[in-house]
């Protein structure tokens, strides 16, 4: 198993431009996340999903679009990149529901930086 | 809402010193905590977990006992390496929910 995949590792934007940060998982895991990390912020939560089709809010949105079409993947898209979205990008999947708790496994993350 | 609070970093030690990074948490009902660690260019993992009151979650040497009466649910270790150099994030879990909520970090760096 791969595990949680993130591309691309790196990426320089200018202000204004859009584009996606690809993740995908082959553990059939329902559950999927988006995290920033920034210096002193811990990691905060974007976007989630639960399954296939269905997406949520986490603390921080704005700024970013989520779609689950398959179980695997789960990109977020940056509309229009502002400096202030500047983060290390890491996506996460885990099984979902039950009583007991669900690992949930992280990506290698992406660095991304807004010019 | 929940949160979790964590000893601000960076925390640096010798070689075999002993290791404490203190964690509290804000939180209704009773949610189940975590300890994760960032190596170096690398994403999280789940270094150890406690899902009930009393509970002692422990792996690679590190321990966390999940301590309801002082909403805490500190980090030890007794004899740290140069490889336990990483971030340290503690953070819980509400039951019914796969969201985590992370503290700030600690930053650890290990002298030889």
């Amino acid at each position: 198993n791969a595990g949680v995949t993130q591309t691309p590792k790196f990426q320089v934007l200018k202000t204004g431009q859009s584009m996606t940060l690809q993740c995908a998982q082959d553990m059939n895991h329902e559950y999927m996340s988006w995290y920033r990390q920034d210096p002193g912020m811990g990691l905060r939560l974007i976007h989630y999903s639960v399954g296939a089709g269905i997406t949520d809010q986490g603390e921080v949105p704005n700024g970013y679009n989520v779609s689950r079409s398959t179980t695997e993947d789960f990109p977020l898209r940056l509309l229009s990149a502002a400096p202030s979205q500047t983060s290390v990008y890491f996506c996460a999947s885990s099984w979902s529901g039950g009583p007991l708790y669900n690992e949930q496994f992280f990506g290698p993350g992406t660095r991304l930086t807004v010019l | 809402g929940d949160s979790v609070t964590q000893m601000e970093g960076p925390v640096t030690l010798s070689e075999e010193a002993f290791l404490t990074i203190n964690c509290t948490y804000t939180a209704t009902g009773y949610p189940s905590l975590f300890w994760y660690v960032q190596y170096p260019g690398e994403g999280l993992q789940l270094l150890l977990k406690a899902t009930k009151a009393d509970d002692k979650g422990s792996n690679k040497g590190f321990e966390a006992t999940y301590r309801k009466e002082t909403t805490s649910f500190h980090l030890e270790k007794g004899s740290v390496q140069v490889s336990d150099s990483a971030v340290y994030f503690c953070a819980l879990r509400q039951g019914g929910s796969e969201k985590l909520v992370f503290g700030k970090g600690t930053k650890l760096t290990v002298n030889p």
